[in-house]
């Protein structure tokens, strides 16, 4: 079975400050996710990652995948209140027929 | 990106009975469903994944009989919860895609369920 680890669980941080979310996953994929919840909420697409190396930017959000090292990386840059939300990492299966999520990260930005 | 209408968005059932919900790609062909379920400030658990015209596949520990999967068009997949029981409310979210063209899957607005 395909296992995601998101760490950390919880962050809490100031406006204005850098933080990363990092996404652990076990068996081979190139097919990697970040999406954004809301309370109460379904999920907002953030990132779709497709190749080893891969490197993406929205706003204040960054993320990469590294697939020699299954690992994905979600880089927040002089956050602001707006961004607070909690985050998933999902990881596809190689044919796509499963879809895995890993905990979440409940990002809480104090003004 | 493409659209996925999950409804009903919230419902209300009385335990024993059974309640449907609906996912529907809305500008697509869904060739494959995932239904998840989320406890509160938990994450998504993958209860099961159907693909259109055969048989859903269910994760270890999900009921097959209490949760229906049927997948019978490439527009259209449902969830029945059976005989309904306050353990079973939750927020079940529904996601498409097609596993030929889509490199990603798309999700529903999520159903929130209560059993009183």
């Amino acid at each position: 079975e395909l296992k995601v680890e998101q760490n950390p669980l919880f962050l809490s941080m100031q406006e204005g400050k850098n933080y990363t979310i990092y996404c652990n996953y076990s068996t081979t994929s190139d097919r990697l996710y970040w999406y954004r919840q809301d309370p109460g909420k379904s999920l907002e697409s953030l990132f779709v990652l497709l190749s080893n190396g891969a490197v993406k930017q929205e706003g204040r959000l960054m993320a990469s995948l590294d697939t020699k090292a299954r690992l994905s990386t979600l880089h927040i840059t002089a956050a602001v209140h707006d961004l607070s939300a909690t985050y998933f990492c999902a990881v596809a299966s190689y044919n796509f027929n499963k879809f895995y999520f890993g905990s979440g990260t409940k990002l809480n930005v104090k003004p | 990106g493409a659209v996925v209408s999950q409804h009903p968005s919230w419902v209300i059932c009385k335990s024993g009975t059974s309640v449907k919900i609906e996912c529907r790609s809305l500008d697509f062909q869904a060739t494959t469903m995932f239904w998840y379920r989320q406890f509160p400030k938990q994450s998504l658990m993958l209860m099961a994944t159907s693909n259109e015209g055969s048989k859903a596949t269910y994760e270890q520990g999900v009921e097959k009989d209490k949760f229906l999967i049927n997948h019978a068009s490439l527009t259209l997949s449902t969830l029945t919860v059976t005989s309904a029981h306050p353990e079973d409310s939750s927020f079940y979210i529904c996601s498409a895609t097609n596993r030929g063209l889509n490199t990603e899957a798309f999700f529903g607005q999520g159903t929130r369920l209560t059993v009183v």
